[in-house]
């Protein structure tokens, strides 16, 4: 199946600061991305959909100024999340939907995963 | 509105034993269902997914799944179950393949040896 790689797999930063996390389709190119959010022992909250070349679409009460969203190239999405405060620490996750969205061999593959730790 | 209902945060079988996690689904159109497998510290697998062409679903590592419309529900069922399957389970739903999921709050599967 398809790879999607995230970096990096840890961070651990000090409150205030920015955080970047990159999300990548290593061997196919994805026009869409997602990010979810996953707290500890919790399930996965979709955050945003991610559109290479346009505006992410956040969901409801996500805050898009602070969780920075850029699908610049059709492998790459980043998900900025600024001025990092304690209760953003969490389990980030992206996706990746392959060419063959809408298609019953259609899927999304996911990437590891990036825990964030703001202290 | 999509949902889905993962009856039971946790679930222990013994190993060799049947393994059977519930999930409820709530969907306005016919849903895409997905069974996703999570270990520690890690990202998600996908088990199997129903997208409509056959009611029971085969998977991955021996698990498989059965569309029932009238009970509006996904099982994932597994004849034996072996130490290495104990993780955690996510049921999901989505409007159309490639369209963003929605998951369910988990259970956590533990084999009692």
């Amino acid at each position: 199946g398809a790879v999607v790689s995230q970096h990096p797999s840890w961070v651990i930063c000090k409150s205030g600061t920015s955080v970047k996390i990159e999300c990548r389709s290593l061997d196919f190119q994805a026009t869409t991305m997602f990010w979810y959010r996953q707290f500890p022992k919790q399930s996965l909250m979709l955050m945003a959909t991610s559109n290479e070349g346009s505006k992410a679409t956040y969901e409801q009460g996500v805050e898009k100024d602070k969780f920075l969203i850029n699908h610049a190239s059709l492998t790459l999405s980043t998900l900025t999340v600024t001025s990092a405060h304690p209760e953003d620490s969490s389990f980030y996750i992206c996706s990746a939907r392959d060419p063959l969205a809408g298609h019953p061999g259609s899927e999304q593959f996911f990437g590891p995963g990036t825990r964030l730790t703001v202290l | 509105a999509q949902s889905v209902t993962q009856l039971g945060s946790h679930v222990s079988v013994s190993e060799g034993a049947l393994v059977l996690l519930r999930c409820n689904y709530s969907s306005s159109v016919p849903p895409y269902l997905f069974w996703y497998v999570q270990y520690p510290n890690q990202g998600l697998q996908l088990l199997l997914k129903y997208t409509s062409a056959a009611t029971l679903v085969k998977g991955i590592n021996g698990f498989e799944a059965e569309f029932k419309k009238s009970e509006t529900s996904f099982h994932l069922t597994k004849p034996s179950a072996h130490m290495s399957d104990a993780a955690e389970y996510f049921c999901a739903v989505s409007v159309g393949l490639g369209d963003k999921i929605i998951f369910g709050k988990g259970t956590r599967l533990h084999i009692l040896p």
